[in-house]
């Protein structure tokens, strides 16, 4: 049973770039979450998918975007990238059955570097 | 809104040693409350939880207590082994019924043999 999916493992952007972050969440679940961790911090919540459309989203500007597919996989994208974009991004999903259990899966990252 | 706050890391322990890592939180009401482990080269994963005021929530050897008193949910191992370095979380919903976290800043345990 394939857990949560993430890529690319690593990229390299520079400032203005515009960055597309993928994610296939743990077989079984339907709902998608992205996170932002910068070194030394815990994850801080993006937003979440279900259903192909936006259901939460936390404390981020626009240029924070994203999309859930039919098949419950989810994209991030991030447009005018600045320094402070760099950071790990990770996916969790979960499935809406299993609201308030905490159970979050989450992927390994993608760690993205502004320069 | 929701917050949690944990102990200024990093730790670093003799194996067998006693751990607790603070965690203190800020919430309406009583969420449910989760310690969350991020090992080397993996994503995080849930390591315990606890749903309601005195539970103590409890895996691999690890233990929590609820405390609404103190508003408090502390992280203890009785013995620790090189394997459990990790980074450690605490965290609560960001809504009621919502797998989504706050986490606190996370405690990097270093365990040496």
């Amino acid at each position: 049973d394939a857990g949560v999916t993430q890529s690319p493992t690593h990229l390299i952007k520079t400032r203005g770039q515009q960055v597309t972050l993928r994610c296939s969440p743990k077989s079984g679940h339907d709902t998608v979450s992205w996170y932002q961790q910068a070194l030394g911090q815990g994850p801080q919540f993006i937003f979440q998918y279900y259903e192909e459309e936006e259901r939460q989203r936390g404390n981020f500007p626009d240029r924070f975007s994203g999309h859930q597919f039919p098949n419950y996989s989810s994209e991030l994208n991030v447009n005018a990238l600045l320094l402070g974009d760099s950071a790990l991004y990770l996916c969790a999903s979960t499935y809406q059955g299993g609201r308030g259990t905490g159970e979050l899966f989450f992927g390994e990252g993608s760690r993205l570097t502004v320069l | 809104g929701n917050s949690v706050t944990q102990m200024e890391g990093p730790v670093t322990l003799s194996e067998e040693a006693f751990l607790t890592i603070n965690c203190t939180y800020t919430a309406t009401g009583y969420p449910s409350l989760f310690w969350y482990v991020q090992y080397p080269g993996e994503g995080l994963q849930l390591l315990l939880k606890a749903t309601k005021a005195d539970d103590k929530g409890s895996n691999k050897g690890f233990e929590a207590t609820y405390r609404k008193e103190t508003t408090s949910f502390h992280l203890e191992k009785g013995s620790v082994q090189v394997s459990d370095s990790a980074v450690y979380f605490c965290a609560l919903p960001l809504t009621t019924y919502n797998n989504d976290m706050r986490f606190g800043a996370g405690t990097r345990l270093t365990v040496k043999p």
